[in-house]
């Protein structure tokens, strides 16, 4: 079964930290990987995606996050975030041959403390 | 200029009435989706249309029914409403259904039934 999980469901951090959200997927087929980013109250947002290539991607807002086939992951990932970077983030594939319709995964909520 | 709008951006009403969710994009794109988020944040697909014609249907109540009358706009009309049916409705759009096509998502619209 094709399926995204994102580990954490809420991930508090100070302001100026690194921080690291996963997204693990399971497909027995080709993807293309997303992460979106939802504001209070907004629509969501697309930060990066990965299509082919190379394996690290960056996207706005000073996100980045690296793809490993291996172990079926697609992480995001930032060295410093900031309180405006508080929200929920979104991981979303889209699985070949299923006609661009993405999958999402569960949401993490980035908390950002002073 | 607002790229992918929702009306009504909030619709409060009763068990049993009908109503309808309006989506307009202003990209160019061919292919338009509605998804469903719930009180928990979990985001599912409920349709797609790709130049007018119904390409994704995620077993949704027949109570649902998307009609698009072009390429710039999908309705999402609800009949006989239940109170599980409350929840956030996006819109999106994006070009072709091949797999890999960034989604552009609307405002969204909070149904609520009481």
């Amino acid at each position: 079964a094709q399926s995204v999980t994102q580990l954490d469901s809420q991930v508090p951090v100070f302001e100026e930290a690194p921080v690291e959200l996963r997204c693990n997927y399971s497909s027995s087929v080709s993807v293309y990987l997303f992460w979106y980013v939802q504001y209070p109250n907004q629509g969501l947002q697309l930060l990066l995606k990965y299509l082919s290539g190379s394996t690290l991607v960056k996207g706005i807002n000073g996100f980045e996050a690296e793809f490993n086939k291996s172990q079926t992951s697609f992480h995001l990932r930032k060295p410093s975030v900031h309180i405006s970077d508080t929200a929920e983030y979104f991981c979303a594939v889209s699985f070949r041959g299923a006609g661009n319709m993405l999958t999402f995964g569960g949401g993490t909520r980035l908390m950002v403390k002073p | 200029d607002t790229a992918v709008s929702q009306t009504p951006k909030y619709l409060v009403t009763q068990m049993g009435n009908d109503k309808s969710i309006k989506c307009e994009q202003n990209l160019g794109h061919d292919t338009m989706y509605w998804y469903k988020q719930d009180s928990k944040k979990f985001l599912k697909i409920m349709f797609s249309y790709n130049n007018k014609e119904l390409i994704i249907n995620e077993t949704v109540p027949n109570r649902f029914s998307p009609k698009s009358p072009d390429k710039a706009h999908l309705n999402l009309h609800i009949n006989s409403l239940e109170l599980g049916d409350s929840a956030v409705y996006f819109c999106a759009s994006s070009h072709g259904t091949g797999g890999g096509y960034e989604q552009y998502f609307g405002p969204g619209t909070r149904l609520t039934v009481t």
